[in-house]
């Protein structure tokens, strides 16, 4: 079946450590985002990306970093520098063709500081 | 600065009744508007995309109003498991970051 794929879906961070959430779509989607969630909190952008190769911050980027080498694939790191990771990661996808198409998201990652 | 505003709620609505809640948005450039539901620690899922005057699927209405600057969505007859939290979506244009999400309205249907 055609989705998103987040994985894991719960991770462990420790001090000081990185960590990076895998995102895999099969929608042959161009454009990709990262949101993270926190309790009773809307969903706030950290990174997008439009095309392979190319990719832009969001709102909340620091303690961040992502890359898009394949169309499909949009991995997000959360560095030691993001000092409060503690939260519900969102991965979407969309068609960026003709007029604007709406995200479909992933079933997310949950992550916690150890 | 962009904004969407959702009352958050709780909605407490017996089962069996309609209920409605809006969402209004600040930039009046905004072109296509999106609810979405989202059930306790889950992912959004889309419900309705609204590009014109409004949208209807089964017991769900949307309608958006350009001239008051808000979107409503409208359910019929509700059922146990349309309790979750709606989110509206607002897209503005200004390529992918024309994207401004509402924090949701939580809506709990009462036996």
């Amino acid at each position: 079946d055609g989705g998103i794929t987040q994985s894991p879906k719960y991770l462990f961070r420790k001090e000081g450590q990185n960590v990076t959430l895998s995102c895999e779509q099969n929608l042959n989607h161009d454009a990709m985002y990262w949101y993270r969630q926190d309790p009773g909190q809307g969903l706030r952008l950290i990174y997008y990306s439009q095309i392979v190769n190319d990719f832009q911050k969001g709102d909340i980027a620091e303690g961040y970093s992502v890359s898009r080498e394949k169309k499909e694939s949009f991995p997000l790191t959360v560095t030691s520098a993001q000092k409060n990771p503690t939260a519900f990661y969102l991965c979407a996808s969309r068609d960026a063709g003709t007029g604007f198409q709406p995200q479909h998201f992933g079933d997310g990652t949950r992550l916690s500081i150890l | 600065r962009k904004e969407v505003e959702q009352d958050p709620g709780p909605f407490n609505v017996p089962e069996g009744a309609t209920v409605a809640f809006n969402c209004t948005y600040s930039n009046s450039a905004s072109q296509s508007f999106f609810w979405y539901r989202q059930d306790c620690r889950k992912e959004p899922k889309l419900l309705m995309s609204v590009y014109s005057s409004g949208n209807e699927d089964g017991r769900f209405t949307a309608q958006l109003n350009r001239a008051s600057q808000y979107i409503s969505l409208l359910i019929r007859d509700s059922k146990l498991s349309d309790s979750a939290t709606y989110l509206c979506v607002v897209y503005s244009g200004g390529g992918a970051d024309g994207l401004t999400f509402g924090k949701g309205t939580h809506l709990i249907i009462q036996p």
